[in-house]
């Protein structure tokens, strides 16, 4: 089955401790991007990348690292989390973006104390 | 930056009913995407537009890009509870030299069908 699988679904740290979020798609595809999706704010990109070693800034990047060493993996590292960084994070991929279908995870909710 | 906005932000309507929920910009996009959101899951790709003044139907569900490509629309007929979720509409930049397309989001309309 085709699918964008993340880990953990819900996490709950302490502000400053390291943490790894993970993505990983059996699809083949080139493109990830990761997401916060926060109320009334809709999705805001934190990364992307276009293909292995190759990422980029999204839209709130701060705060946030990812690496792409492996075309189906695609990890979120929060080196220190903070408070604002609460939120529900989604990780995407697709053959190719703008106009080919965007494959989502379930999402992981992460709770910064 | 672009900008989607969409209207109603939340909608609460009887089964059976009609709605329209809106996406708009000042800005032209080469395509328009909808999805639907349900709770604990990520979005999934209802419909991609990408000619202005295109209509797709999927079912009950209708959308319209509009003309001008700055904006959306999405009807449903004869609401049903299973159409319950959340909708994001998410507009495609067009490529930068680089090939590269950027999507940007809406902040989405809640809708609830009452059965």
């Amino acid at each position: 089955e085709a699918q964008v699988t993340q880990n953990p679904r819900y996490l709950i740290t302490v502000t400053g401790k390291k943490l790894t979020v993970t993505c990983s798609q059996n699809m083949n595809h080139e493109y990830m991007s990761w997401y916060r999706q926060d109320p009334g704010l809709g999705l805001r990109q934190i990364y992307y990348s276009m293909n292995v070693e190759v990422t980029d800034k999204g839209d709130v990047p701060e705060g946030y690292k990812v690496s792409r060493k492996e075309k189906r993996n695609f990890p979120l590292i929060l080196e220190s989390p903070s408070p604002n960084q609460t939120s529900l994070y989604f990780c995407a991929s697709s053959s190719w973006q703008g106009g080919e279908k965007l494959f989502f995870g379930s999402g992981t909710q992460l709770s910064v104390l | 930056t672009q900008l989607l906005e969409q209207s109603p932000q939340f909608l609460s309507i009887q089964e059976g009913e009609n709605l329209t929920v809106y996406c708009n910009s000042s800005s032209v996009f080469s395509s328009l995407q909808w999805y639907r959101q349900e709770p604990g899951e990520g979005p999934v790709l209802l419909v991609t537009v990408v000619t202005g003044g295109e209509v797709k139907k999927l079912k009950r569900l209708t959308f319209q890009f509009g003309d001008a490509r700055k904006d959306s629309s999405l009807h449903i007929t004869a609401a049903q509870p299973g159409d319950t979720g959340l909708y994001l509409c998410a507009g495609g930049g067009f490529r930068s030299n680089f090939g590269n397309e950027k999507l940007t989001f809406g902040t989405g309309t809640r809708l609830t069908i009452i059965p």
